[in-house]
């Protein structure tokens, strides 16, 4: 059962461009969304987040957009650098009795120079 | 990644070998996390420890496996008798709090990336 999605396992776009990716969740209960970058053999590392409250946030070239009703976030990356090609996990935070963090299965980007 | 020591980096075992995976917090950190990723897929939740407590295990397979965060020293996680299919990178995590009052509370060591042979 896989709470978060990431449909698109891999993604490539010029360099200069804009990179859009997507994540779609299921679980109404979400409150915090987040996305990592990892590079290979390295842990992943915080990009960016948005509170369940907000539609949009801004942070340089990367914005994420959130659509609760449709259960759709979105990280927008502008322009593209051949250093932003890594694996961008989507994530969820999931309040219990702790913060419970539920990651996506990663979109491979490729920024072509 | 900065602080979040994981070791070894890689470790390889045979098939009914045990395999120790280690984890060193953020200093002042007192929670840890562990993720599996396995080839071509996605960052899975396997347990949530405090210091002398497993507060989440529901991400453990429940044989085999265990973790362990001691009052003094690292975070152990511990897969018994391994077999091919626990081949994976195995991340740790810490924060100070627990909360993520923004994304940046939650560290992610390098890895360690078991090979079962």
């Amino acid at each position: 059962d896989q709470q978060v999605k990431q449909n698109s396992p891999s993604l490539s776009v010029q360099e200069g461009r804009i990179s859009i990716l997507n994540c779609d969740y299921t679980n109404s209960m979400f409150d915090y969304f987040l996305w990592y970058k990892k590079y290979p053999a390295e842990g992943p590392t915080f990009l960016i987040s948005i509170s369940s409250i907000k539609d949009k946030n801004e942070d340089g070239r990367f914005t994420v957009f959130l659509n609760k009703s449709a259960k759709h976030l979105s990280l927008h990356i502008v322009p593209s650098q051949p250093g932003d090609s890594a694996v961008y996990f989507c994530a969820a935070r999931l309040r219990t009795s702790y913060d419970k963090v539920i990651f996506g299965p990663g979109t491979s980007l490729s920024v072509i120079p | 990644n900065a602080g979040v020591m994981q070791n070894p980096r890689h470790l390889v075992r045979r098939r009914g070998q045990e395999a120790r995976l280690r984890c060193s917090p953020m200093k002042g950190h007192s929670h840890v996390y562990w993720y599996r990723q396995l080839p071509e897929e996605g960052l899975k939740f396997m347990v949530y420890l405090q210091k002398e407590n497993i507060i989440d295990e529901s991400g453990m397979p429940k044989e085999r496996f265990s973790a362990e965060f001691p009052k003094e020293g690292p975070s152990i996680l511990r897969i018994q008798q391994v077999v091919r299919g626990d081949s994976a990178a195995y991340f740790c995590a810490s924060s100070r709090t627990g909360t993520f009052l923004s994304g940046n509370t939650i560290y992610f060591g390098e890895g360690s990336w078991l090979t079962v042979v």
